[in-house]
């Protein structure tokens, strides 16, 4: 089947820790995204990629990193120097990186919990 | 820019009808429509192109207002499983930068 995954589900992490987010997909999609989502609130685009080792910042980039070493994975890097890490992640895929006709997909979500 | 959606929340019985407004400041080329059920990912239901397309999904339909840089949708004869938060999200005119800016999302919550 062919599809967005992401992991782990739930992530519980230490104040200063940097943590990794896994995102994968088998759609042969070009774009891929990384979205955060806090309670009550829309989506707040992180990093997107068009394209393989290409990749630019969205609109809360901030203490985030990300890289496109390969088509199918997008992984999230969230540091230390983001201040309020807690939140629901989500990842998301797009066929052709076009927002006009090619909508985006996404994954399950990570659930990240900074104690 | 983000754009706007109205109401923030409705609740309806099943059976009833309701509508989600999505509107923006700016010129659109594209609406998304978007259900997101508690703690899943969102789940796309529709795209609405430039040129005032109307399109359906079961009993949710659209409709997309170029000259009124809006998107409304339609649930018709609402069910149980309309619930959920429903999310716009928009493609400007002009801006070719392959990204949606998502509304703050609508609660619809279907009751028996």
């Amino acid at each position: 089947d062919g599809g967005i995954t992401q992991s782990p589900k739930y992530l519980f992490r230490k104040e200063g820790q940097n943590v990794t987010l896994s995102c994968e997909q088998n759609l042969n999609h070009d774009a891929m995204y990384w979205y955060r989502q806090d309670p009550g609130q829309g989506l707040r685009l992180i990093y997107y990629s068009q394209i393989v080792n290409d990749f630019q910042k969205g609109d809360i980039a901030e203490g985030y990193s990300v890289s496109r070493e390969k088509k199918e994975s997008f992984p999230l890097t969230v540091t230390s120097a983001q201040k309020n890490p807690t939140a629901f992640y989500l990842c998301a895929s797009s066929p052709r990186g076009s927002g006009s006709t090619d909508t985006q997909y996404f994954g399950p979500g990570t659930r990240l919990t900074v104690l | 820019q983000q754009p706007v959606q109205s109401p923030q929340a409705v609740i309806l019985r099943e059976g009833e009808d309701a509508v989600i407004n999505c509107s923006s400041s700016k010129a659109l080329y594209s609406v998304h429509w978007y259900r997101q059920k508690h703690g899943e990912a969102p789940v796309f239901l529709m795209i609405l192109l430039k040129g005032g397309e109307q399109k359906g999904h079961e009993k949710i339909s659209a409709s997309f207002n170029e000259k009124k840089q809006q998107s409304s949708l339609y649930l018709t004869a609402s069910q149980l499983s309309y619930s959920g938060t429903y999310f716009c999200g928009t493609e400007e005119v002009g801006v070719n930068d392959y990204k949606l800016s998502f509304g703050a999302g609508t609660t619809v919550t279907v009751r028996a």
